[in-house]
Order: structure tokens, then C-alpha cells, then sequence
């Protein structure tokens, strides 16, 4: 069966700090990919996706980047965290465009 | 932009009662799908109605679209204390069927 990992749980880091948060999946093969973040009782905001090695698509522009090193693997980076990058951030996966996605579990971002 | 819009932001009832939650949304879609989030956790894919279909069950779950009023609802009947969670619309739209999301309703189901 397909699982899919995200770590960390929670992070806490300085303004001006880097980041890099990672995604995995298992199970299945050249899946799409994607980075949503959420505000505080808000609907999701995609961030990045991910059709398959390399190919890297922002949909907002963002003190954020993303990078897909491998099939599965799929990586959310920044070189200076904002406050305004606070956030919980989710990455999920799907087989096609549109359809059912299935998420991690989240990362809650706090930039102090 | 979003495009989906629940309704209403927050709903708090009795176990065993139904609880309706319903989506609007702008523009035409491809299909719609309903989440759940439990809190502080990543969203759960529940059910997916495509625009020629009218209404889908699965389980105490019940979806209903309306492509003419843009709208759709969720029904859980026989609510349980484990259906307490945000519910999510998202609409994937016919031009890049990218995702566009609601922000959500929040159901509280009271033993």
C-alpha cells in the first residue's frame, strides 16, 4: 500500500534561518507531488507541485523553493525564513491531476 | 483565488444527529471532493463527485452536487464523536484541474 512521509511534526526557527522539509513516498511510482500550506482556520494554499523529477511548478511567489531529487522524494527549502512563512504545511500526492490526493500528516512552522 | 465556500463555518450538534455541510463554488469544474482534517493533522481524501453526477454515498456519507447552482453538500448521518473534525471542499477546475480549496467547516459532535 502507498504511505506517505513528511518530518518534521514541528519546527521552531529564527528569522533569517534556513529550511528544509521533506516529503516521501512509498508504494508507487512517478506520483505527482505537492507542497500546500494552511493558515490558521483556512482552506489550503498550493505552494509547489511536482509531475516528476526536476520538473519543479510554483503556483505562488514565495520566499520558498522546491526541489524533487528523486521519484518520491519531494523537498520544500528556503534560504531565509520570514515571519510570514509561519505556517502548517502539508505535502500530498496523486496519481492524476485533479483527483483524490493523499497527505502527510503536516508540519507546523513557527518562525520567531 | 478560493473557490469554494463552506457553509457553515461551524457546526456543533448532538451525537447521532445528521450534519449537512455545504460548498459553493465560481466557476465549472471537472469534479469536487470533500476532506476531513482532524486537528493539528493532514486532510483525508472522503469522496469525489464528478460534474455529471448528482449524488455519491460512501458509507454514513452522503454528497450532493447541483452544477446549475454551483453548489454541493455533504451529508454524515448517525454523527459519531469521531466525525469532530474541519471538512473541506475542494473543486478541481476543467482549464489546469489544479485544486482549489474552501476553507473549511468545522463539526463538533457533542456526546
Amino acid at each position: 500500500s502507498q504511505t506517505i512521509h513528511q518530518w518534521p511534526a514541528t519546527l521552531v526557527q529564527p528569522v533569517g534561518s534556513p529550511l528544509s522539509l521533506e516529503c516521501t513516498v512509498e508504494g508507487t511510482s512517478n506520483p505527482n507531488l505537492y507542497w500546500y500550506r494552511q493558515a490558521a482556520g483556512r482552506g489550503l494554499q498550493l505552494l509547489f507541485y511536482s509531475v516528476g523529477i526536476g520538473q519543479i511548478s510554483s503556483e505562488v511567489p514565495q520566499n520558498l523553493s522546491a526541489s524533487r531529487p528523486q521519484d518520491r522524494q519531494f523537498i520544500l527549502s528556503s534560504k531565509k525564513l520570514l515571519l510570514s512563512d509561519s505556517g502548517f504545511y502539508l505535502c500530498a500526492w496523486g496519481y492524476i491531476m485533479g483527483l483524490g490526493y493523499t497527505f502527510g500528516s503536516g508540519t507546523r512552522l513557527t518562525v520567531v | 483565488s478560493q473557490q469554494g465556500e463552506e457553509d457553515p463555518q461551524a457546526l456543533s450538534i448532538q451525537e447521532g444527529e445528521n450534519a449537512t455541510m455545504n460548498c459553493s463554488y465560481k466557476t465549472s469544474i471537472n469534479n469536487l471532493q470533500w476532506y476531513r482534517q482532524n486537528s493539528g493533522r493532514g486532510l483525508v481524501h472522503l469522496i469525489l463527485i464528478r460534474s455529471n453526477e448528482r449524488e455519491k454515498h460512501s458509507g454514513r456519507l452522503r454528497v450532493t452536487l447541483d452544477t446549475s447552482k454551483k453548489s454541493s453538500s455533504l451529508l454524515i448521518t448517525a454523527s459519531r464523536a469521531a466525525d469532530t473534525a474541519s471538512y473541506f471542499c475542494a473543486t478541481a477546475v476543467d482549464s489546469n484541474y489544479q485544486l482549489i480549496w474552501g476553507a473549511g467547516t468545522k463539526l463538533i459532535i457533542k456526546p
